[in-house]
């Protein structure tokens, strides 16, 4: 099945910095979405981007399908960004069945 | 506002104890997964649903059942509850295929 890597495993950032999580995929996606788990463990939807480039306001994704990866960039990191974030991947049978990544800790210290 | 609910939020049972987690969903979503979050295993997939009368085993599906008799329900059965069945139980859902998948808050389920 497919593998997913997520990096760093872990990141602590002062406020006001930016940080760049990556997602390796190990084989063609149909489905691609970054999570935040905050502190409270709710899983909240990020970004669907199973190819091309979004943005929310301090958060950016890039996602470059033929070359297997994903990219969520944070910019002037709030406290409130603090937590893990997920890349989960579906592959082309199957899209939904999302295979989901180890995650990378973010702390953000004031 | 559509939503998607999991309970109970908390439980704790006893080892050999039927235990059912349920998760309703009232966007008519098709597609309707359960995942286990572990330390150090992430989000793996127990069982999911494309339809009413549809259910698939996913990754880690021994000692789980589901049941799909409407659209809005996905109930979870674990038969007889062991240790390594304490973990928190997410489920999610998703309207098609291959679009965007929405989950609930999580059920922590202990068994003693």
């Amino acid at each position: 099945g497919i593998q997913v890597e997520q990096s760093p495993p872990d990141l602590i950032l002062q406020e006001g910095a930016n940080s760049t999580l990556r997602c390796n995929f190990s084989d063609s996606v149909n489905n691609l979405q970054w999570f935040h788990q905050n502190p409270w463990g709710q899983l909240i939807n990020l970004f669907y981007i199973p190819s091309g480039t979004k943005q929310n306001g301090r958060l950016s994704a890039t996602t470059v399908a033929t070359e297997r990866y994903s990219l969520l960039y944070i910019s002037s990191s709030q406290t409130t960004d603090s937590g893990v974030y997920f890349c989960a991947v579906g592959g082309i049978q199957g899209a939904q069945k999302l295979v989901f990544g180890q995650g990378t800790r973010l702390t953000i210290n004031p | 506002d559509a939503e998607i609910t999991q309970s109970p939020r908390h439980k704790i049972t006893e080892t050999g104890r039927q235990v059912t987690l349920a998760c309703h969903q009232t966007w008519n979503h098709n597609n309707m997964f359960w995942y286990r979050q572990d330390l150090g295993h992430g989000l793996r997939l127990i069982h999911y649903s494309y339809g009413v009368q549809d259910t698939n085993k996913g990754e880690v599906s021994d000692g789980y059942s589901v049941s799909r008799s409407n659209t809005e329900d996905l109930p979870l059965t674990l038969e007889s509850a062991a240790s390594s069945q304490t973990s928190v139980y997410f489920c999610a859902s998703g309207r098609d295929r291959a679009g965007e998948l929405f989950f609930g808050e999580g059920s922590r389920l202990t068994v003693l």
